[in-house]
């Protein structure tokens, strides 16, 4: 079936670094992208989304980037710290077809050096 | 402020018994989902339901039920629970329509003995 999938399970920046996480998704009919922080013990935070019409979208030291010709998308963190040190997830939905079901990564765990 | 609560936190059951996980949301979403989250998966959904009276089977619902009979609530149930359902589950919520972002709550961690 198909899946999304991320190319680093672990990453490991020094905190001030910019951090980018990536993830391949295969569903070239999805259309909507969310990324999504774990920390420990609790549940999936809502970071950033971005609708497949858009190409790169900017919050709070956040962008996520989407290319949908090689069906790539990530995430890059500026200024790093070390509260961003959590498991990081991308998600896939195709919004009219599969009535808001997301198929998430497996994750990344970044890891942030004082 | 509208917020979305999982109880309990924390719970130990034996094999065989009947398990009953609540979940609690405000937002007046349509939208909920229950995942499970184990090393090596992530999370995976078990069931999930569009509004009132609506329910529907996630990739792993063996062994899980669910019932929605108001918009707030979207209790879990396992049946007999087993030991491979230990395991820690995360119940979510959505608008629904265009609105696809999913809200989660703070996970129960079960343990089956």
């Amino acid at each position: 079936g198909e899946s999304v999938g991320l190319h680093l399970p672990t990453l490991s920046v020094q905190e001030g670094d910019n951090s980018i996480i990536n993830c391949a998704y295969s569903n070239s009919a999805s259309d909507y992208f969310i990324w999504y922080k774990q920390e420990s013990g609790k549940g999936p935070q809502f970071i950033i989304d971005i609708r497949s019409n858009m190409d790169k979208r900017q919050g709070q030291r956040v962008t996520v980037l989407l290319n949908k010709t090689v069906k790539h998308l990530s995430l890059q963190i500026a200024a790093t710290q070390p509260g961003d040190s959590a498991v990081y997830f991308c998600a896939e939905n195709q919004a009219f077809n599969q009535g808001g079901k997301l198929i998430f990564g497996q994750g990344t765990e970044l890891s942030v050096k004082p | 402020d509208a917020e979305i609560t999982q109880s309990p936190r924390h719970k130990i059951t034996e094999t065989g018994r009947q398990v009953t996980l609540a979940c609690h949301q405000t937002w007046n979403h349509n939208n909920m989902f229950w995942y499970r989250q184990d090393l090596g998966h992530g999370l995976r959904l078990i069931h999930y339901s569009y509004g009132v009276q609506d329910t529907n089977k996630g990739e792993v619902s063996d062994g899980y039920s669910v019932s929605r009979s108001n918009t707030e609530d979207l209790p879990l149930t396992l049946e007999s629970a087993a030991s491979s359902q230990t395991s820690v589950y995360f119940c979510a919520s959505s608008p629904g329509g265009f609105e696809e972002t999913q809200y989660f709550g703070p996970g129960t961690r079960l343990l089956v003995l």
